[in-house]
């Protein structure tokens, strides 16, 4: 069965430097979510899509900004990063009401 | 502040034994997930328990749910050394399909 798929697998930045990380829905998925996982801790919820319209916020940098397009496919776009931007950044999908969000495999971000 | 709290946060058993995870959330919830990490990768979904559930099965897992304690146990039979992994509750909240808030994991060792 198809995945979530997530790309890059692995970035590496510098300070101040931007970047765009990729996530493909499962197929016939509508809803797309961004979470943040920082070494050791849990995921932190930071933004949601449904059908290609912001449906929910978290605790998400003013520095950060995403969007779904029309093929439901989304961007997380990170500008000036920062040393603690460095994390696991995972993409999850859901179709319609279904209660399960399904995960990618996440990017790493590793910030120099 | 965490919705969610797991203990133990790291638990090590031998081949064979069960292993019993615990979760606490703090507001009223729509369904309570668990899901499973391997060393800092994926995260895979593992069993979905509903608000009005108190006990689910699923192969060698069993969830139990205390919405009046806001608690949730998963519990690993006849573990293997393949079960060796961080091990997540997640909360969604009573609107269906929103973020998902997690616990803080924990980290199951089985030691063959």
């Amino acid at each position: 069965a198809a995945g979530v798929i997530q790309s890059p697998r692995h970035l590496i930045k510098e300070k101040r430097e931007t970047a765009t990380l990729k996530c493909y829905p499962i197929p016939r998925h509508d809803t797309v979510y961004w979470y943040q996982q920082g070494p050791g801790q849990d995921p932190q919820f930071l933004i949601s899509f449904y059908e290609k319209m912001q449906s929910d916020k978290g605790s998400i940098p003013d520095r950060f900004s995403a969007q779904q397009f029309s093929d439901y496919h989304s961007e997380l776009n990170m500008s000036s990063l920062e040393l603690g931007d460095s994390a696991l950044y995972f993409c999850a999908s859901r179709r319609g009401l279904e209660e399960t969000q399904y995960f990618g495999p996440g990017t790493r971000l590793l910030v120099l | 502040s965490q919705q969610g709290e797991e203990d133990p946060q790291a638990l090590s058993i031998q081949e064979g034994e069960n292993a019993t995870m615990n979760c606490s959330y703090k507001t009223s919830i729509n369904n309570l997930q668990w899901y499973r990490q391997n060393s800092g990768r994926g995260l895979v979904h593992l069993i979905l328990i509903r608000s009005n559930e108190r006990e689910k099965h699923s192969g060698r897992l069993r969830v139990t749910l205390d919405t009046s304690k806001k608690s949730s146990s998963l519990l690993i039979t006849a573990s293997r050394a393949a079960d060796t992994a961080s091990y997540f509750c997640a909360t969604d909240r009573e609107t269906s399909g929103s973020r998902l808030t997690f616990g803080e994991g924990t980290q199951l060792t089985v030691n063959p």
